[in-house]
């Protein structure tokens, strides 16, 4: 069965430094999408990306975070200057589709990538 | 922006009891979406409802979507040590892009 995968599973950076988080979605999805859930919070979205541009972004996606598709299969979030507040464990989803007001999309997730900033 | 609250926020029950868990929005549902999380690993997709009084099952889980009271509910029957978890529910709407925004999470302990 098709799924989402993250590389790695477990990054430790020093604060200030740049990150490159990876995800391969299912191959034939079209629409991306990167989420975090903080230790003990709930999961909170952060882009969303279609035809190679941001769809939507959340207020925490501010100028520090950029997503990219580099290659056909790959989707990377980058945060640039680290900062211990980025802990967290962070979450690439893929959907077939974009849900609408009469039509609904499953998200499938990643297994996540613990980042630790220290 | 729209609230998501779950109740109860944990919940420990017997093998073979049955549960439930509800969701309840401060906003108008438009899509509800129930996941699974193991803890520390990732979200696993169980249902998503649409229609006001939709109802939907897998196995054992059956989710319900009540439009007016926007509320949905979870209801596991005979439970199995294999549903312990964080259950989570989700929503979208019109207004964050269709962006997912979840509640806290209901803990679920199956006890022998």
């Amino acid at each position: 069965e098709p799924e989402v995968t993250q590389t790695p599973s477990h990054q430790v950076t020093q604060m200030g430094q740049e990150v490159i988080l990876r995800c391969v979605p299912i191959s034939n999805h079209l629409y991306f999408y990167w989420y975090r859930q903080i230790l003990g919070q709930k999961v909170e979205f952060l882009v969303s990306f279609y035809n190679n541009e941001i769809s939507e972004k959340s207020e925490i996606f501010d100028d520090q975070f950029s997503v990219e598709r580099p290659d056909g299969s790959n989707f990377t979030l980058k945060i640039r200057s680290t900062k211990l507040e980025d802990s967290a464990m962070y979450f690439c989803a893929s959907s077939l589709g974009l849900a609408g007001v009469y039509v609904l999309y499953e998200q499938y997730f990643g297994p996540g990538t613990r980042l630790t900033v220290t | 922006s729209q609230e998501l609250e779950q109740s109860p926020q944990s919940l420990i029950v017997q093998e073979g009891k049955n549960l439930t868990i509800n969701c309840t929005s401060s906003k108008t549902l438009y899509g509800l979406y129930w996941y699974k999380q193991k803890y520390g690993e990732g979200l696993i997709f169980l249902m998503m409802l649409q229609k006001g009084g939709e109802e939907k099952s897998h196995e054992k889980i059956t989710a319900k979507l009540d439009e007016k009271k926007q509320q949905s509910s979870l209801h596991i029957t005979a439970s199995q040590p294999s549903h312990a978890g964080i259950y989570l529910c989700g929503a979208d709407s019109p207004n964050s892009g269709y962006a997912l925004n979840f509640g806290k999470g209901t803990s679920l302990l199956v006890t022998p």
